[in-house]
């Protein structure tokens, strides 16, 4: 099975800031992942598919880049509605596996 | 416009059963692989079990193997997770997710989930 390495497990900014957020895959996955935010009570909202391409109506501020085993999500200048969980999700091959989420919190 | 809407959760004891459904709308249901994936109490996202469009493959994480079972009614337009000798570790959300595209794609569509609390 493919694990997925994410971190920082929580992290704490301020509105304004730039975050950066990593999964590492135990192999290879090509550019087989996403990446999503989850609120709670919410459906969990994908925000980059393939790696690096914006999901239609996310807002510009979030980037994604990598590929093979390295990934990383941005978010360029925080906004109040940005604070939450996030979490990549690898689709390379069964069993699917997600990272085990960054928790964004105010600070 | 896509829909998912679960149902069929709720308090289950250790040992019993209890059978998921998501209903799909806004989409041509057989083209895509669906997917359910839980997040437990305080933890992350697990994915759970997925099955192809017509059927025909199904998958599952080594924790539910041999516990549930995935299935679809394309007719009905409806996925199903039949979860039998359910554990106290199986209290979760419940969502249903549909792939972004006929097979090995993230998920672009998710229901708004469904809890499962097993205990006695």
């Amino acid at each position: 099975d493919i694990q997925m390495t994410q971190s920082p497990s929580s992290l704490s900014a301020s509105v304004g800031d730039r975050v950066t957020i990593t999964c590492r895959a135990s192999q290879g996955i090509r550019n087989d992942l996403g990446w999503y935010q989850h609120k709670p009570g919410k459906a969990p909202k994908r925000l980059i598919y393939a790696a690096s391409s914006l999901q239609s109506g996310v807002p510009s501020r979030f980037s994604g880049s990598g590929s093979g085993t390295e990934f990383t999500l941005t978010i360029s200048s925080l906004q109040p509605e940005d604070f939450a969980t996030y979490y990549c999700l690898q689709h390379n091959s069964y069993p699917y596996t997600f990272g085990q989420g960054t928790k964004l919190e105010i600070k | 416009e896509v829909l998912l809407v679960e149902s069929g959760g709720g308090l289950v004891q250790p040992g019993g059963s209890l059978r998921l459904s998501c209903a799909a709308s806004g989409f041509t249901f057989s083209s895509y692989t669906m997917t359910w994936v839980r997040q437990t109490p305080g933890k992350g996202l697990e994915w759970v079990s997925a099955i192809s469009g017509s059927g025909s493959a199904t998958y599952y994480a080594d924790s539910v193997k041999g516990r549930f079972t995935i299935s679809r009614d394309n007719s009905k337009n409806t996925l199903y997770l039949q979860m039998n000798s359910l554990r106290a570790d199986d209290t979760a959300v419940y969502y249903c997710a549909k792939e972004g595209c006929s097979s090995g794609c993230s998920f672009d569509y998710w229901g708004q989930g469904t809890l499962v609390t097993v205990s006695s």
